[in-house]
């Protein structure tokens, strides 16, 4: 079936470390969407990539949408422990599917 | 603008039971969707209701369903309950739909089956 693979599983880095969790689909994506959820909390939504080789960044954050539209990265630089949390990147698939990646778990030790 | 809010917060049902959970959008959100998330298996699709119409079905039994009403609030009804069925349960809003604009979540309800 359509999926979407997330690597790392989890990761536990030192605080100032930095840190990327990475996007993989098995069909070519319309877009894809990130998300950070907190421990205890719910998924709050982070940014849309559209465009084929797209870079977006929010302060420490950088997002990257690939060539062929079916991987994408999301790089966190100089971690700080209100980075602390699971990150989903979610494909939407031609055919009106959006389909969640298994998520990354980061601690970040001070 | 209120969020995106689900009730009941907890539940604990038995095996066997059927339970009803809601779920009310952001004013002027026409979609919403229902996620089911475990440790293990992340967050899994339901379905996505758009403008009182199922628009899509994520692959779950017949036990699942769910309904849109005029005012875009949504339930979800989890008929003869299983164990397995124990998890959190989320809703999320978006203005035009899953993939089209961003997905705006509840705060969950915690189901527990026992």
């Amino acid at each position: 079936g359509q999926q979407v693979m997330q690597i790392p599983q989890y990761q536990h880095v030192q605080e100032g470390e930095d840190f990327t969790t990475y996007c993989n689909s098995s069909t070519t994506l319309s877009n894809i969407q990130w998300y950070k959820q907190r421990p205890g909390g719910h998924p709050v939504f982070l940014i849309q990539l559209v465009k084929s080789g797209e870079v977006k960044k929010q302060k420490r954050l950088t997002f990257q949408f690939g060539e062929a539209k079916k991987n994408s990265s999301l790089h966190i630089t100089a971690t700080q422990t209100t980075d602390v949390g699971t990150y989903f990147c979610a494909g939407f698939l031609y055919g009106n599917k959006l389909v969640f990646g298994a998520g990354t778990i980061l601690r970040v030790k001070s | 603008k209120a969020g995106v809010t689900q009730t009941p917060r907890y539940l604990i049902k038995t095996r066997g039971q059927q339970v009803t959970l809601s779920c009310s959008p952001i004013s002027g959100h026409r979609s919403v969707s229902w996620y089911q998330q475990t440790p293990g298996q992340g967050l899994q699709f339901l379905f996505e209701y758009f403008s009182e119409t199922q628009r899509n079905k994520g692959n779950f039994p017949g036990r699942f369903s769910g309904r849109q009403f005029s005012n875009s609030r949504s339930e979800m009804n989890v008929s003869t309950l299983e164990l397995g069925d124990s998890a959190l349960y989320l809703c999320a809003s978006s203005l035009n739909g899953q993939g089209s604009s961003p997905l705006h979540f509840g705060n969950g309800t915690r189901l527990t089956v026992t």
